[in-house]
């Protein structure tokens, strides 16, 4: 079983709507959980953490279940520029695994 | 400069040349990463250092070598590479404390294509 799996989309939604998906782990010990933004042939960067409390950061929505393992991030009012691979992260010490990624493709 | 600078950002190479990477952080971070990144896989972590030793090798060929002279730079050094090595290659930093979170600050990487 891979350690951290997500459904690779691709999420097509027009503008404003609101797109969600999950992304499931395997190891119970993991300790801190993100979601990375990355754009076709660029680095991956910090989109948000992942809070156990769950946490917002604008349209972003994200929460944690630890009992069943997953996290899911929720993207209100969709825009052109939120069209992206959207890639969970664990972490587990100073070791991240990183889902293949949820591609999601906001058109007009 | 800021943040996490790598070069080159193309590079190709035949399987009998050797060539290196080099990566470097502004950030005064403590650990810093390589990862190879092939087309439509997940990140796959290569290794680590933390406060300049080597503290990962996620059995990596050893046609890949891995330099970390100082908390600033990283290199990672190729020699007599395979086509199937082509990939995105990412360095990352970050700063490994108490707090477990660990989040990480990547450079734009080098593309890489062997032939």
């Amino acid at each position: 079983r891979k350690e951290v799996e997500q459904d690779p989309g691709p999420f097509n939604v027009p503008e404003g709507a609101t797109v969600a998906f999950n992304c499931t782990y395997s190891n119970s010990a993991s300790q801190s959980f993100f979601w990375y933004r990355q754009d076709c042939r660029k680095e991956p960067k910090l989109l948000m953490s992942v809070y156990s409390s769950g946490n917002e950061d604008g349209r972003f929505t994200a929460q944690l279940n630890r009992a069943s393992q997953y996290i899911s991030l929720l993207i209100r009012d969709s825009k052109l520029s939120d069209s992206a691979t959207y890639l969970c992260v664990v972490t587990r010490s100073y070791k991240l695994s990183f889902g293949a990624g949820t591609t999601v493709t906001v058109r007009a | 400069e800021t943040g996490v600078t790598q070069t080159p950002r193309h590079l190709v190479m035949g399987m009998t040349n050797k060539k290196s990477l080099k990566c470097e952080q502004h950030l005064g971070h403590n650990a810093m990463y390589w990862y190879k990144q092939s087309a439509k896989k997940p990140l796959e972590l290569m290794f680590v250092y933390s406060l300049e030793e080597r503290v990962e090798n996620n059995s990596v060929p050893s046609r890949f070598s891995p330099e970390c002279p100082n908390s600033s730079h990283l290199f990672l050094h190729l020699h007599t590479l395979q086509p199937e090595d082509s990939a995105l290659y990412l360095c990352a930093s970050s700063q490994e404390g108490t707090s477990g979170t660990y989040e990480q600050y990547f450079g734009p990487g080098t593309r890489l294509t062997v032939t």
